[in-house]
């Protein structure tokens, strides 16, 4: 059974730069997955950051950005605030959608 | 604006079944897909499956089948996910998301609905 695979926790200072990552357990993402990404705070529905690899949903700051590196999907934050500090899911269509287990951001 | 109103919190006796529902407004009905996702306490987030709008096709996470239905009324711009044989670990909030067809992501959420599974 493929897993979708991102990083548990990372941290960032206010002002840097992190990017979070999106795996599988059995192979590489692509651009056919449609990798989109989503953004969590506790007690709140997600919030649409990205969709299609690389398209910032409407009313999202261009210091969010996605890619594909290497064999992954990866979410790039430019100029992190502290309001970034949240949950970051990943999702990829195989067939049927498959989530990411979340990494949870840090931002201090 | 587009916006998925979900119905209100449930609980439930193990064994029970429950069906929520989300009323879209703000965009034409059909010209989308309908997914539900569930988070569990404390938990991520689980897709659950995805029903077309437009003609009622669906597509269920495999580790569901046989215990969700889902479907529309689209005189009433409403999706209802039924989960039956609940038990203790279908506790979460349940969302109804907007499925974009073509780029197959989640664009608009509904608030989302507390199921309690309790004896």
């Amino acid at each position: 059974q493929t897993v979708v695979t991102q990083e548990p926790s990372f941290s960032v200072s206010p002002g840097g730069t992190v990017t979070l990552t999106c795996g599988l357990s059995s192979g590489s993402v692509s651009t056919s997955y449609y990798p989109s990404w989503y953004q969590q705070t506790p007690g709140q529905a997600p919030r649409t950051l990205i969709y299609s690899t690389n398209t910032r949903s409407s009313g999202v700051p261009d210091r969010f950005s996605g890619s594909i590196l290497g064999n992954k999907a990866a979410l790039t934050i430019t100029g992190a605030q502290a309001d970034d500090e949240s949950d970051y899911y990943c999702v990829l269509y195989m067939g049927s959608v498959l989530f990411g287990g979340g990494t949870k951001l840090t931002v201090l | 604006q587009v916006q998925l109103v979900q119905s209100g919190a449930e609980v439930k006796k193990p064994g029970a079944s429950v069906k929520v529902s989300c009323k879209a407004s703000g965009y034409t009905f059909t010209s989308y897909g309908i997914s539900w996702v569930r988070q569990a306490p404390g938990q991520g987030l689980e897709w659950m499956g995805w029903i077309s709008a437009y003609n009622g096709n669906t597509n269920y996470a495999q580790k569901l089948q046989g215990r969700v239905t889902m479907t529309t009324d689209t005189s009433t711009s409403t999706a209802y996910m039924e989960l039956r044989s609940l038990r203790s670990d279908d506790t979460a909030v349940y969302y109804c998301a907007r499925t974009d067809n073509h780029d197959l992501y989640f664009d608009y959420w509904g608030q989302g609905t507390l199921v309690t599974v309790s004896s």
